[in-house]
């Protein structure tokens, strides 16, 4: 069965760059949704959209912005990165509630 | 806004024990969801419990949602090497099939073969 691809699966980046994360959901799933993981630390959501609009925000910071694409694959982008961004982030992406997570990003910021 | 607490924060048990995870919401939960993320991995979903004092089983793991809604545990019966992972519970915000997941602080079971 198809499962969510996230792209790259690492990344390494410097104080103040940009980063773009992208995301393909399950084909027919409506909602995705982006996850902050730092280490030991239980998933925050960042932000989700469901049928291409934006449909809830976490804690999702200000140099932070998401959209959704006509082909419902999604991508996070990040400026101005900082040490503190250093995280896993996930995608996810449902239909009926239950949450496939794709296997996430590992940002490094240097 | 909402919390979910889950004790205990870390379990270590010998292979063949058993192990249970609790896991309380400040307000009341429209459903709860289970999920286990193993060492490197991402989280994988286990199971969604929706009616009052509903109790569901796979396996060896059984899942239990409290009467009021706001409460689960997970129990799981003689432990095995692969049962090693963070155990995460998850409430929604709010109901519909487009929300938020708020997740429990996940207990951490590491087990000694």
């Amino acid at each position: 069965a198809a499962g969510v691809i996230q792209s790259p699966r690492h990344l390494i980046k410097e104080k103040r760059e940009t980063a773009t994360l992208k995301c393909y959901p399950i084909p027919r799933h409506d909602t995705v949704y982006w996850y902050q993981q730092g280490p030991g630390q239980d998933p925050q959501f960042l932000i989700s959209f469901y049928e291409k609009m934006q449909s809830d925000k976490g804690s999702i910071p200000d140099r932070f912005s998401a959209q959704q694409f006509s082909d419902y694959h999604s991508e996070l982008n990040m400026s101005s990165l900082e040490l503190g961004d250093s995280a896993l982030y996930f995608c996810a992406s449902s239909r009926m509630g239950e949450q496939f997570f794709g296997p996430g990003t590992r940002l490094t910021v240097l | 806004g909402q919390q979910v607490m889950q004790i205990p924060q870390y379990q270590h048990v010998q292979e063949g024990e058993d192990f249970t995870t609790y896991c309380n919401s400040s307000t009341t939960l429209s459903n709860i969801q289970w999920y286990k993320q193993r060492p490197g991995g991402h989280p994988v979903f286990l199971i969604q419990l929706v009616k009052s004092g509903e109790v569901k089983k796979q396996k060896r793991l059984t899942f239990q949602f409290g009467e009021a809604k706001k409460n689960s545990s997970l129990h799981i019966t003689a432990t095995q090497t692969t049962d090693v992972g963070t155990y995460f519970c998850a409430g929604p915000d709010s109901g519909g099939s487009n929300y938020k997941l708020t997740f429990g602080k996940g207990t951490l079971l590491t087990v000694n073969p």
